[in-house]
């Protein structure tokens, strides 16, 4: 059963640092993986999805990459600004087309 | 394009009240939706599947008659939370899929509250 977990939990920064945030996953046979925003009481803004095939995918401040061999895909924001505060939720696509998500990390980006 | 509406994004209920939530994709024709359920501070967890014209088919754990699924049209699905009661409180989260599940695309999510 494909688990997937999400690090930090939470994290707070100073406006204009760049950050990283992780996702890992259980089993590397998945179709894609997405990165999504969650504000709160929201629903889900898609925000970069990597095909398996791919390495990166890139989109403005936000830079997605995937080992799927290690069952691994980093977020990436550069200058963080107080808009990014949000949760960001990575999510897999394993082989039975069925979306697993991780428990989301929330960023509160200080102005 | 790909804009999923959910309706209503918030609804207060008393206790033994059944309570329904519209799914609607605006611009495409949804083969499949999905509904999904979230707690305070946790992700997303799958309810159910459905299929246009098909029956819903439902995780392990999650009470079909309790959790009634209607995906009546290509753009239309619903779910309807009958007898609610407190323990029901949630956010409902909708998404549909053109075909297949590999990409979604969600709607706005509706917070109920079981009084």
């Amino acid at each position: 059963k494909q688990e997937v977990t999400q690090i930090p939990a939470a994290l707070s920064v100073p406006e204009g640092e760049n950050l990283v945030l992780n996702c890992s996953f259980t089993d590397s046979a998945i179709y894609n993986l997405q990165w999504f925003r969650q504000d709160p009481g929201k629903g889900l803004t898609s925000l970069l999805l990597i095909q398996s095939s791919q390495r990166e995918q890139t989109s403005g401040r936000l830079n997605a990459s995937l080992d799927k061999s290690s069952g691994r895909s980093t977020l990436y924001i550069a200058a963080s600004q107080p808009g990014d505060s949000a949760t960001y939720l990575c999510a897999v696509v394993d082989a039975g087309q069925n979306f697993v998500f991780g428990p989301g990390t929330r960023l509160s980006v200080l102005p | 394009g790909a804009v999923v509406s959910q309706h209503p994004s918030r609804v207060i209920c008393k206790s033994g009240t059944s309570v329904k939530i519209e799914c609607r994709s605006l611009d495409f024709q949804a083969t499949t939706m999905f509904w999904y359920r979230q707690f305070p501070k946790k992700s997303l967890m799958l309810m159910a599947t459905s299929n246009e014209g098909s029956k819903a088919t439902y995780e392990q754990g999650v009470e079909k008659d309790k959790f009634l699924i209607n995906h009546a049209s290509l753009t239309l699905s619903t779910l309807t939370v009958t007898s609610a009661h407190p323990e029901d409180s949630s956010f409902y989260i909708c998404s549909a899929s053109r075909g297949g599940g590999y990409i979604q695309y969600f709607g706005a999510g509706t917070r109920l509250s079981v009084l």
